[in-house]
């Protein structure tokens, strides 16, 4: 079966601060693909990124940068000079290739709040 | 604008009344999804749909209908909703199952 996990419930970091959210997850298939989504406020659930688990390869947009490490089964999203806006909650989501449909599976998510 | 649209945003009912929920894309999506979010338990799965009539459970299927008759629509029925139905929920689509899911704005059904 599929797990993620989000230890980090939730953390709260004053604006400026680096901050990285933590993901490990859980599966038996060699092919997969890894997600996170961010839910502001306001509710809505916001794509982030898609990465599969043949490419390692570290990524990075503007301030977000995500670490992928299959040794470790981790996929930990850094937010570099937080910013009020990054207020949200932040969902680490992990879907596998298999021959049966299995679902997205969503970890619980972290909260995150940052303070002007 | 590629988008998946939801109707109602809000809704509150009472026991027993049915009750749909449309769900709506036009990124001519194959696979559409309906979640629930409830506090503590995350985002679970209802239901889903491969293709044009093409329909299964999710996680938590029961008190749920669904159907596909058309490629860009999904509804989701709940014909005697109960409290415990008390959620927020989100349509998705994606190319394929495995493909990046786009979510919908999401609807907040109160049950009394």
């Amino acid at each position: 079966a599929q797990k993620v996990t989000q230890a980090q419930t939730e953390i709260s970091v004053v604006e400026k601060e680096d901050v990285t959210l933590d993901c490990v997850y859980e599966t038996r298939d060699t092919t997969y693909y890894l997600f996170w989504y961010k839910q502001p406020p306001s509710g809505e659930l916001v794509f982030l990124i898609r990465r599969n688990s043949f490419d390692e390869q570290n990524e990075i947009s503007g301030r977000y940068s995500w670490n992928f490490q299959k040794s470790t089964s981790s996929f930990n999203f850094t937010i570099t000079a937080s910013q009020v806006v990054d207020s949200a909650v932040y969902f680490c989501a992990l879907i596998t290739w298999n021959s049966g449909n299995t679902p997205l599976v969503f970890g619980k998510g972290t909260r995150l709040s940052v303070i002007a | 604008e590629a988008q998946v649209t939801q109707n109602p945003r809000y809704l509150i009912t009472v026991t027993g009344k049915k009750l749909t929920v449309t769900c709506s894309q036009n990124m001519n999506h194959e696979y559409m999804s309906w979640y629930r979010q409830d506090p503590g338990l995350g985002l679970r799965q209802i239901y889903y749909s491969m293709n044009v009539e093409v329909t299964d459970k999710g996680d938590v299927p029961e008190g749920y209908k669904v159907s596909r008759k058309e490629k860009r629509n999904f509804p989701l029925i709940l014909e005697s909703p109960s409290p415990n139905q008390t959620s927020l929920y989100f349509c998705a689509s994606s190319l394929g199952r495995t493909d990046t899911q786009y979510f919908g704005p999401g609807t907040r059904l109160t049950v009394l």
